[in-house]
């Protein structure tokens, strides 16, 4: 069915170090791949996205890169700070009755001042 | 602009017992989703209203219903209650149209805890 993978599950860093998130998807149709933040308490919120005519796209410290042949993507942060301390949690797009998001199983990202 | 607000933010409740929680979508905002979310399962994909009817549905037990209404408010209820329940219910609401970014704006959520 359908599934997103998300890997490593936790991930610990030190401030300025780079940290990726790898994201496997199953459904070769899924044409939209964002990526949320959730802060310790707080409410997801999207930090960027990427659709498949495109393979990557960039926001200052923050990128990702996809894919679509391997059904893969991937967040890249660079120079962290602890303020980049959060759960993070991939998504992709899957068709029914209308376009839905299937998520990861979150990443939580620790950066270490 | 508000952004989604939900209601209660807290629960406690017990096994077999019915809940009813509510969201209040960002004005302007017709699709609404609900989401659980648990610790190392992530948010799981509940269900989605658009004009007051059900777009698409995860794979939940009967027991997890929704509902929207004519303002784009939307509820979802869970019966029989039992201990696995016990989660954040999140809701989400997004703009489409041509203003549709993809972006879901996601509420501050409804803690649940089932005894």
């Amino acid at each position: 069915g359908e599934n997103v993978e998300q890997h490593p599950s936790t991930l610990s860093v030190q401030e300025g170090d780079s940290a990726v998130i790898k994201c496997t998807y199953s459904d070769s149709a899924s044409n939209y791949f964002p990526w949320y933040k959730q802060e310790l308490g707080k409410r997801p919120q999207l930090i960027i996205d990427i659709r498949s005519n495109v393979g990557e796209k960039k926001d200052q410290r923050i990128a990702v890169t996809l894919n679509k042949t391997a059904k893969h993507f991937s967040l890249h942060i660079t120079e962290t700070q602890p303020e980049d301390s959060a759960v993070y949690f991939c998504a992709a797009s899957i068709k029914g009755g209308s376009e839905k998001l299937v998520f990861g199983k979150g990443m939580k990202l620790t950066v270490n001042p | 602009k508000a952004g989604v607000t939900q209601t209660p933010r807290y629960l406690i409740k017990t096994r077999g017992q019915q809940v009813t929680l509510s969201c209040s979508p960002i004005s302007g905002h017709r699709s609404v989703s609900w989401y659980q979310q648990t610790p190392g399962q992530g948010l799981q994909f509940l269900f989605e209203y658009f004009s007051e009817t059900q777009r698409n549905k995860g794979n939940f037990p009967g027991r997890f219903s929704g509902r929207q209404f004519s303002n784009s408010r939307s509820e979802m209820n869970v019966s029989t209650l039992e201990l696995g329940d016990s989660a954040l219910y999140l809701c989400a609401s997004k703009h489409l149209g041509q203003a549709n970014t993809g972006e879901l704006f996601f509420g501050e959520g409804s803690r649940l805890t089932v005894l």
